[in-house]
C-alpha cells in the first residue's frame, strides 16, 4: 500500500542549475499537488491538477513548472534554481476535497 | 495579517496533561476544518475533520470549532510521548486548503 511516493527523497542543487520532483500515486486520485514547506511559513501550495492533463496555478508558483501527462504522476520542475527555493517539498493527493494524503517529501538545499 | 494563526511553539507538557492547540483565522467563509499531525521527516496525516461548530471526538482526540468566534481548538488527552509531532490546523471553503504555521509539541516522558 504505497500512497504518495516522491522522488528523490533529498538533492542539493548548484545555483541554475535544473532538476526535477515526480510524485506518483497509486489511489486514483484525481487531484494532485505540489506544496513547499519552509519554518513558520506553513504549507503554501505551488500547482495543483485538477485531472490529467491539466495544471494551475496555487499561491507561490514563480520559478516552478508542472505536468500531469498520466493521472498517477505529477512532476514538479525547478528550471533554474535559486537558494529560495531550498525548501521540504511535499506532494499530496485527494479525490477533490479533504483528506488530502501526502508524501514524506523531498528535501531541496541549493547552494 | 495571515488568514490563519497558530502559535508555533514549542509546546512542552508532561506526559499524561492535557493538550490544547488552537488557531484563530479570519475568513468567515471557512467552513471545512481539520487538524493534521505531522512527525518529524514525515507528511502530514490527517487526524481530526469536523465542518460545523461544536466539538468532534476520536479516542483521545476532541476538535472544536466556535465559528463565531473564528476560532479552532485540538484537545489530547492522557498525551503520550508518540503525541510528539507538530500539529497543524487547515480549513478551505472550496478545494484549496490555507495552512496555519503548525505547533510544535513535546510530551516529556
Amino acid at each position: 500500500n504505497a500512497g504518495v511516493t516522491q522522488t528523490p527523497k533529498f538533492r542539493v542543487l548548484k545555483t541554475g542549475q535544473s532538476m526535477t520532483l515526480l510524485c506518483a500515486q497509486d489511489m486514483n486520485h484525481e487531484y494532485m499537488y505540489w506544496y513547499r514547506q519552509d519554518p513558520g511559513m506553513g504549507l503554501r501550495l505551488i500547482h495543483y491538477s485538477v485531472g490529467e492533463g491539466t495544471t494551475a496555478k496555487g499561491e507561490v508558483p514563480d520559478g516552478y513548472n508542472v505536468s500531469r501527462l498520466k493521472k498517477q504522476n505529477f512532476l514538479l520542475g525547478l528550471e533554474s534554481a535559486a537558494p529560495s527555493q531550498t525548501s521540504v517539498y511535499f506532494c499530496a493527493s485527494s479525490t477533490g476535497g479533504s483528506p488530502l494524503h501526502f508524501g514524506n517529501g523531498t528535501r531541496l538545499t541549493v547552494t | 495579517q495571515k488568514e490563519v494563526e497558530q502559535d508555533p511553539g514549542p509546546l512542552s507538557v508532561p506526559e499524561g496533561a492535557i493538550v490544547s492547540l488552537n488557531c484563530t483565522y479570519s475568513n468567515s467563509a471557512f467552513q471545512y476544518f481539520m487538524w493534521y499531525r505531522q512527525y518529524s521527516r514525515k507528511g502530514p496525516e490527517l487526524l481530526m475533520y469536523t465542518y460545523s461548530s461544536g466539538n468532534k471526538e476520536d479516542g483521545r482526540f476532541t476538535a472544536q470549532v466556535d465559528k463565531s468566534s473564528k476560532y479552532i481548538s485540538l484537545f489530547i488527552r492522557d498525551s503520550q510521548p508518540s503525541d510528539s509531532a507538530t500539529y497543524l490546523c487547515a480549513m478551505n471553503s472550496n478545494y484549496q486548503l490555507i495552512w496555519g504555521a503548525g505547533t510544535k509539541l513535546i510530551i516529556k516522558p
